[in-house]
């Protein structure tokens, strides 16, 4: 069981859709993050929310949508994707900085 | 550029020996280390955790060890069991500057032979 969960675990859309993928943590956690791994790559950082304030942007396409309405729920917005958007998305959340981040299962994603 | 690197893509080691994974960093700035594992269709999984204040760390099976001058941290489980078959993943933080982020490498394939 984790402390970290994320729906849909797996989502097929097309490139005209608009999806949302749903984090939500039980672990009285104040940052939460949105990673993505794609094959053979290191897992990317794109979004980084601190006490519901989003505190890092890493160079994400505006096609990708965060929104963190609380402290235990994570979204992110899915619109015009490509097909080289497909991958394994995760988040992750913790407690402040130097403490360990808790992974959820991921969503993993097919555009088509 | 990517600032976490873990050279060895994958690792076969027998049973009861030990595994060391190896994972080098570039950036001065991260003060604290983390090693993850993954099965495949779920997320990482912590394992341990070293901050730059220690060379060591250990727990259970698993110690990491931090060399600060060379950029460089491994992992080592002893003894390897075959449930230990996963993908390792490195990732750095630089906590002390408030920053929140970790940076991951590209992982290291263990498989532990039976």
């Amino acid at each position: 069981e984790t402390g970290v969960t994320q729906t849909p675990r797996h989502l097929v859309m097309g490139m005209t859709n608009k999806k949302s993928l749903k984090c939500e943590q039980h672990l009285g956690h104040n940052a939460m993050y949105w990673y993505k791994q794609s094959a053979k790559k290191p897992l990317e950082l794109m979004f980084v929310y601190s006490l519901e304030e989003r505190v890092e942007n890493n160079s994400v396409p505006s096609r990708f949508s965060p929104e963190c309405p609380n402290s235990s729920h994570l979204f992110l917005h899915l619109h015009t994707l490509q097909p080289e958007d497909s991958a394994l998305y995760l988040c992750a959340s913790s407690h402040g900085t130097g403490t360990e981040a808790f992974f959820g299962q991921g969503t993993r994603l097919t555009v088509v | 550029d990517q600032q976490v690197k873990q050279n060895s893509p994958s690792l076969s080691v027998q049973e009861g020996r030990i595994s060391i994974l190896n994972c080098d960093y570039t950036n001065s700035m991260f003060d604290y280390f983390l090693w993850y594992k993954k099965y495949p269709a779920e997320g990482p999984t912590f394992l341990i955790s070293i901050s730059s204040i220690k060379d060591k760390n250990e727990d259970g099976r698993f110690t990491v060890f931090l060399n600060k001058s060379a950029k460089h941290l491994s992992l080592h489980i002893v003894p390897s069991q075959p449930g230990d078959s996963a993908v390792y993943f490195c990732a750095a933080s630089p906590s002390t500057s408030g920053t929140y982020k970790y940076i991951f490498g590209t992982g290291t394939r263990l498989k532990v032979l039976a």
